[in-house]
């Protein structure tokens, strides 16, 4: 089984840098995932993490520890078009699927 | 840029009748799924198919549902008979092959079961 915690919701300000955290608990590991939704869309794809360390990509960032079940993902120079939920999700081995967390509510504000 | 679409966007229906949710997947992914939300709650996984045939399913998906590829382009979740608790938004993705990392979600179609 899967469990996937994050916090519900977060508020930052414009121009500034916030973290997102994941920490998860799987019967096996085969990928974290970091979607973002804007509220009655599709979830799109931010970044993938298989191995330790930290991702980056333009304004995001993503780490993970799989040893602490532990991600995070980093936003930095905030703009209000980052207002959105923010999504990880767990790949297991031997499967393709992903299993979601209930997903952080950013709200970034002037 | 490839995208998935899904049709309709928006399908009321009534309580016991049977839905056809229809994606079409891009057009050199191999891997397909179904994912549903219900308002306010996770995106949860439903099924995944490949090759003409189920690859892995949740609890969810249960005798009530069903899924097909009738034809070279078109995915299709058909649920037999819809109850209340149906009602959410229904995900189509796909992904280019078992290790492409990236799947790539349509738009949705919002189910309401009356």
């Amino acid at each position: 089984g899967q469990n996937i915690d994050q916090p519900t919701e977060m508020t930052a300000t414009e121009g500034a840098i916030v973290q997102i955290n994941c920490t998860y608990q799987t019967s096996g590991f085969n990928g974290l995932f970091w979607y973002q939704q804007h509220a009655g869309e599709a979830p799109t794809f931010l970044s993938y993490n298989v191995l330790d360390g930290l991702e980056e990509k333009g304004r995001f960032s993503s780490f993970l520890s799989r040893s602490k079940g532990y991600s995070y993902l980093l936003l930095k120079e905030l703009q209000m078009k980052d207002s959105a939920s923010y999504l990880c999700a767990v790949r297991e081995s031997g499967a393709n699927n992903l299993f979601f967390g209930t997903g952080t509510r950013l709200t970034v504000i002037p | 840029e490839p995208e998935v679409t899904q049709t309709p966007s928006h399908q009321v229906t009534q309580m016991g009748q049977e839905v056809i949710l229809r994606c079409v997947p891009i057009s050199n992914h191999l891997y397909f799924y179904w994912y549903r939300q219900i308002l306010g709650q996770k995106v949860e996984f439903l099924v995944s198919f490949y090759n003409n045939e189920i690859s892995e399913k949740s609890e969810i998906f249960d005798d009530q549902f069903s899924v097909e590829r009738p034809d070279g382009s078109n995915f299709t979740l058909k649920i037999r008979s819809t109850k209340l608790e149906d009602s959410a938004m229904y995900f189509c993705a796909s992904s280019e092959n078992r290790e492409g990392f990236e799947q790539y979600f349509g738009p949705g179609t919002r189910l309401t079961v009356t």
